[in-house]
């Protein structure tokens, strides 16, 4: 079946505006996670969904960036007010329930100019 | 919190031989998870370790699991080019999945 996907998958933007980034998990996936991937790095946690509830939201770096998955399924990540220091890989993985491994999408790569 | 410890950070090694990457974590975790990441492309699940002294093989790559010492292992047999890829380590910390730095291998001939 169809893998974890995400949209746009680059997305260039001007500092100031805002930026909206679509996950479609798996099909039938309770969990739902948000990642910021650097180069070089490995993912850092950003937010996490059981059905359409969020569950964690501690590594969302502050109050620009919220995260929404109203049915329980599509989640998106908005970010407000884009800054030069948003530029990452953002991912998105879902899973069956949160002990199951993750299944992650190809990631959108933002820079903000 | 969890810190995700791996090491080393760096592996070169030679096709043919044996090599074992290390993943220490800070506080009792259950599970821990690997994963291997390609250059460029996104992330692919290798293990899911889920109780102490848990062993899984696929292939080329043995993985372990020490509650008790906070520490997994990931074990290569006989390194092919295929296996060049970045592998992290992941734990369960409440709701987070926190990762290591990450291991880069690359295996060359």
């Amino acid at each position: 079946g169809a893998g974890v996907s995400q949209s746009p998958r680059y997305k260039v933007t001007k500092r100031g505006q805002d930026v909206a980034l679509r996950c479609d998990p798996i099909s039938g996936h309770v969990s739902l996670y948000w990642y910021r991937q650097a180069l070089g790095q490995g993912p850092e946690f950003l937010t996490y969904f059981n059905y359409e509830a969020q569950q964690d939201k501690s590594g969302l770096p502050n109050d620009r960036f919220s995260a929404e998955r109203p049915e329980g399924s599509i989640s998106t990540l908005t970010i407000q007010r884009t800054e030069q220091r948003d530029s990452a890989m953002y991912r998105c993985a879902s899973s069956l329930d949160a002990q199951y491994e993750q299944y992650f999408g190809p990631g959108t790569r933002l820079t903000v100019t | 919190e969890l810190k995700v410890e791996q090491n080393p950070l760096f592996l070169s090694m030679q096709e043919g031989k044996n090599y074992t990457i290390y993943c220490n974590y800070s506080t009792t975790s259950d599970r821990l998870y690997w994963y291997r990441q390609d250059p460029g492309k996104s992330l692919e699940s290798l293990f899911v370790l889920l109780s102490n002294g848990a062993v899984k093989q696929e292939g080329r790559l043995m993985a372990s699991l020490d509650t008790k010492a906070r520490l997994s292992t990931l074990h290569i047999t006989a390194a092919v080019h295929d296996l060049s890829a970045t592998y992290f380590c992941a734990g369960p910390y409440y709701d987070k999945v926190i990762f290591g730095p990450g291991t880069s291998l690359s295996v060359i001939p």
